[in-house]
């Protein structure tokens, strides 16, 4: 059975940092691109960061948002993809999700339940 | 404020046919395929229909999508009370090198 579960979220101070991490299993994980996304309280959905399978030498892009301040990784031996969050601000409060494109819509098709993270003093 | 735009709200009542709206840029809707989401928060976003008129496995044929030029729609017929929720429009933007959504549209069935 396919399954994405993130985990790391939690409270933390502004300008500290958090990992987040994709756990995955039930299929190779290897051979498919991950994308970070995210959803403020209240707010809509966001990209935040994506990464590239092994097949396109998993080349990575950013959102302007978080550019130079979040990388996203990926460990294929481990089925894990993660999400290094640093110089966290209270706007980057939300609830981040991991997804893939499973089904080969072109987009993404299977998404973690999501894992919140909470910049607060 | 979304690279994409949508009506914040859209309502119908059971059995109504209701079209969603999401105008877009030359650099995204103009150029790429538009995927639909649909989102009962907190819950995760479900996928439903991609590549602009493509409907997802197991979504219902009362879901349909279609784009023309730099705007897109989504369109759900026959409404339904479970049709309630927040819908999202979202494509690659070449200009950004990144995926980009609209800002979601809240939908009520009266």
């Amino acid at each position: 059975e396919v399954y994405l579960a993130e985990s790391g979220g939690g409270l933390v101070q502004p300008g500290r940092s958090q990992r987040l991490s994709c756990s995955a299993s039930g299929f190779d994980f290897g051979d498919y691109a991950v994308s970070w996304f995210r959803q403020a309280p209240g707010k809509g959905l966001e990209w935040v960061a994506f990464i590239r399978n092994r097949g396109y030498g998993g080349t990575t892009e950013y959102a302007a948002s978080v550019k130079d301040r979040f990388t996203i990784s990926r460990d294929d031996s481990k089925s894990i993809a993660y999400l290094q969050m640093n110089r966290l601000t209270t706007e980057d409060t939300a609830v981040y999700f991991c997804a893939i494109d499973y089904y080969g819509s072109g987009s993404f098709d299977f998404w973690g339940q999501g894992t919140l993270v909470a910049v607060s003093s | 404020q979304s690279v994409m735009t949508q009506p914040p709200s859209a309502s119908g009542t059971p059995g109504q046919r209701v079209t969603i709206s999401c105008f877009g840029s030359h650099s995204n809707v103009g150029s790429n395929y538009v995927y639909w989401y649909q989102q009962l928060p907190p819950a995760a976003p479900k996928l439903l229909i991609y590549r602009s008129e493509k409907r997802q496995s197991g979504v219902p044929d009362r879901f349909s999508g279609s784009k023309s030029g730099a705007s897109a729609s989504l369109a759900i017929s026959g409404l339904r009370s479970e049709d309630e929720a927040d819908y999202y429009c979202a494509a690659w933007d070449d200009s950004v090198n990144g995926w980009v959504f609209g800002g979601g549209t809240k939908l009520t069935v009266l």
